[in-house]
C-alpha cells in the first residue's frame, strides 16, 4: 500500500533554515506529482507546494514563495522541502501528499506530518 | 487565488441524523475540481470526494458531494460515530491549490 514518511521536522530559530523529506513507497514513484501540505497548530489546512512528476514544474503558495523550495529525487523516492528564513508563523505540521497525476492535484495519500517549530 | 468559505463553522447534530456543508468559492472551479477531506485530531485527513461528487475507495454511499461553478455541498445522511470529525474542502482547478477554513461536525 501507499506510504509516505515525512522526516526532519524539529526546533529552529527565526531566520534558520530547515530540510523536510519525505520517503515515498507503494506505488510507482516517478508518475505522480507531490506537494506540501502544513497545518498550524489548532489551525486549518494550507497548500504549500506542488511538483511535477519529473520535476519540470512547481508551484508555490505566495506565503512562502522565494523562501521555499520543492525537489525530489526519483532515483530515491524521496520529496524534498528546503525551508530557509524562516519565521514564527511558519510553526506547522507538514505534510507531504500524493495526487493524482494530471491535473488531478487532489491527495489520496498522506504521510504521517513532521512538526516543525520555529522560536527562539 | 481562489477563496473557499465553508459553512457554518460548526454543525452540532446527533447520530442517525443528516449533514449538510457548504464550501462556496470566490470565482468558479475550473471543471469541478473540488475535493472534499475529513481530519480527525492527532491525524492526517482522508480524501472523501473528488470531482465535486466522485467518491473515493472505500467511502460510504451515505456520503455524498454535489455542486458546481462557485456551490458546492458534502452531504452525509444517517451520521455515525466516525462521522463527527473537521471536514475541509479544496479547489484542484488553479493554483495556488487552497483549502476552506473548515466545518467541525460536532456530536449534540
Amino acid at each position: 500500500q501507499v506510504q509516505l514518511v515525512e522526516s526532519g521536522g524539529g526546533v529552529v530559530q527565526p531566520g534558520g533554515s530547515l530540510r523536510l523529506s519525505c520517503l515515498a513507497s507503494g506505488f510507482i514513484y516517478s508518475h505522480y506529482g507531490l506537494h506540501w501540505v502544513r497545518q498550524a497548530p489548532g489551525k486549518g489546512l494550507e497548500w504549500m507546494a506542488f511538483i511535477q512528476y519529473d520535476g519540470s514544474d512547481k508551484y508555490y503558495a505566495d506565503s512562502v514563495k522565494g523562501r521555499f523550495t520543492i525537489s525530489r529525487d526519483n532515483s530515491k523516492n524521496t520529496l524534498y522541502l528546503q525551508m530557509n528564513r524562516l519565521r514564527s508563523e511558519d510553526t506547522a505540521v507538514y505534510y507531504c501528499a500524493k495526487d493524482l497525476g494530471g491535473y488531478q492535484h487532489y491527495f489520496d495519500s498522506w504521510g504521517q506530518g513532521t512538526l516543525v517549530t520555529v522560536s527562539s | 487565488e481562489i477563496v473557499l468559505t465553508q459553512s457554518p463553522g460548526t454543525l452540532s447534530l446527533s447520530p442517525g441524523e443528516r449533514a449538510t456543508l457548504s464550501c462556496r468559492a470566490s470565482q468558479r472551479v475550473s471543471s469541478s475540481f473540488l475535493a472534499w477531506y475529513r481530519q480527525k485530531p492527532g491525524q492526517a485527513p482522508r480524501l472523501l470526494i473528488y470531482g465535486a461528487s466522485s467518491r473515493a475507495t472505500g467511502i460510504p454511499d451515505r456520503c455524498s458531494g454535489s455542486g458546481s461553478g462557485t456551490d458546492f455541498t458534502l452531504t452525509i445522511s444517517r451520521l455515525e460515530p466516525e462521522d463527527f470529525a473537521m471536514y475541509y474542502c479544496q479547489q484542484y482547478g488553479s493554483s495556488p491549490f487552497t483549502f476552506g477554513q473548515g466545518t467541525r461536525l460536532e456530536i449534540k
